[in-house]
């Protein structure tokens, strides 16, 4: 069974980088996109973006500029960074994985991420 | 973006009863709609893909149908465990969009 599980900094300073990383266990990290959603109250769910197993990225436009998601060489984890990031950014962040298309059929449990000075 | 919009945004309802959420997109997105199911404090859980392809270990009460711009996620008979909210997610065009969410309370 796979399982997802993010870990980082709960509390981020305005302006800062915000980074995620998402382990990956029970399964190849092969095949499939390894996505960052997140989960406001104001915005609701919203796809931040994804990485391929052979290493292409896609990511949200309205997030373009800000974002990398990157994998490790091992392929056990993969990463997000988000760079000068506001208030606007504070939300749960999830990583999750594809399986038919582009549906999310496994989650992380959610890392809770604020940012205030 | 494809625009997602979710009716009702909450709905009132009862063990037994039948329960319908409709979603619709603002383009033709063919049969690339996926509906979760999130509990509070918990990541969503995928119910249906394309529209009417049940996950699985999800129960058969859950039905999803429709193509193009309009689906419907229905509960033939809700249950305790039912009580969540649910959202649409359209995986048909980059970047991939979630509707706004239907609380069944």
């Amino acid at each position: 069974q796979v399982q997802l599980q993010e870990s980082g900094p709960g509390l981020v300073k305005p302006s800062e980088t915000l980074s995620l990383t998402c382990s990956v266990s029970g399964g190849s990290i092969t095949y499939y996109y390894w996505s960052w959603i997140r989960q406001s109250p104001g915005k609701g769910l919203e796809y931040i973006g994804y990485i391929y197993y052979n290493g292409s990225t896609n990511y949200n436009p309205s997030l373009k500029s800000r974002v990398t998601i990157s994998m490790d060489t091992s392929k056990t984890h993969f990463s997000l960074r988000l760079t000068s990031v506001t208030a606007a950014d504070t939300a749960v962040y999830y990583c999750a994985r594809t399986s038919v298309g582009y549906t999310f059929s496994y989650w992380g449990q959610g890392a809770r991420v604020t940012v205030s000075s | 973006d494809i625009q997602l919009t979710q009716s009702p945004s909450f709905v009132s309802a009862s063990v037994g009863d039948r329960v319908t959420i409709t979603c619709r997109a603002s383009q033709d997105i063919s049969k690339w709609l996926a509906w979760y199911q999130q509990k509070p404090g918990r990541a969503p859980d995928l119910l249906i893909y394309a529209a009417s392809y049940l996950q699985s270990g999800v129960p058969s009460r859950f039905s999803g149908t429709g193509s193009g711009t309009d689906f419907t996620l229905t509960i033939s008979s809700l249950q305790p465990e039912d009580f969540a909210t649910y959202f649409c997610q359209q995986a048909n065009t980059l970047p991939l969009t979630f509707g706004g969410g239907t609380k069944v309370e």
